[in-house]
């Protein structure tokens, strides 16, 4: 069974750009949560989708968007990028059917470096 | 404010040695309680889910106990190998609809040979 598959691994980007960040989840898992990861502040939650529709949001601004497609694969959009975005982006998976307590499986991260 | 900390920040112990580290959280309501070990650049790997009415989990060498009137849970791991060393990451999910997790910052463990 695949695991989590995040593209691109690596990404460069310059402040004022736009990126997307990709997640394919575990086949057959309808959540999908996103998280971004810096040396200062830990693991952050970004948003969760369920069923295409967001079901969480965490304290991020506007700038970060998300989105998940019928076939449960989920796109991040940062726009107008800034030096503080620099970060590892992770995406976790989970069959999320409402339970609490199902597992969440996470990918390998995207690394993006604002320059 | 939801909050989770971890202590110690870092630790060092030998191959073979036993190890506890600490969590406490402030997170309410609360769901369950998470560990995960994350290697440097890699994604987070789940060790344990425990519920507020679980006392104890293991899994392998990996044994995770929670109070949940004291807010505290622990993670003991017994004799520690060098594949150990890793940050390892204490998760709550308060009780809300999905995946909303409130994130510890990690304890560095080396395990030294």
């Amino acid at each position: 069974k695949a695991g989590v598959t995040q593209t691109p691994r690596y990404l460069i980007k310059t402040r004022g750009q736009q990126v997307t960040l990709s997640c394919s989840p575990i086949s057959g898992h309808r959540s999908v949560s996103w998280y971004q990861q810096t040396p200062g502040q830990g693991l952050q939650f970004l948003f969760e989708y369920f069923s295409e529709t967001q079901r969480n949001k965490g304290n991020f601004p506007g700038r970060f968007s998300g989105r998940q497609f019928s076939n449960s694969r989920s796109e991040m959009n940062v726009s107008t990028l800034e030096l503080g975005d620099s970060a590892l982006y992770l995406c976790a998976s989970s069959s999320g059917a409402g339970q609490m307590n199902t597992e969440a499986f996470f990918g390998q991260g995207t690394r993006l470096t604002v320059v | 404010k939801n909050q989770v900390e971890q202590s110690p920040q870092s630790l060092i112990i030998l191959e073979g040695k036993n190890c506890t580290l600490q969590c406490n959280y402030t997170v309410s309501p609360f769901s369950n309680l998470r560990w995960y070990k994350q290697d440097t650049g890699r994604g987070p790997v789940s060790l344990t889910i425990m519920t507020f009415s679980e006392n104890t989990k293991s899994n392998g060498r990996y044994t995770a106990t929670l109070d949940a009137d004291t807010k505290q849970s622990s993670l003991h791991i017994t004799a520690s190998q060098l594949s150990d060393s890793a940050s390892y990451i204490c998760v709550v999910a308060d009780y809300n609809y999905g995946q909303n997790f409130v994130f510890g910052p990690g304890t560095r463990l080396s395990v030294l040979p």
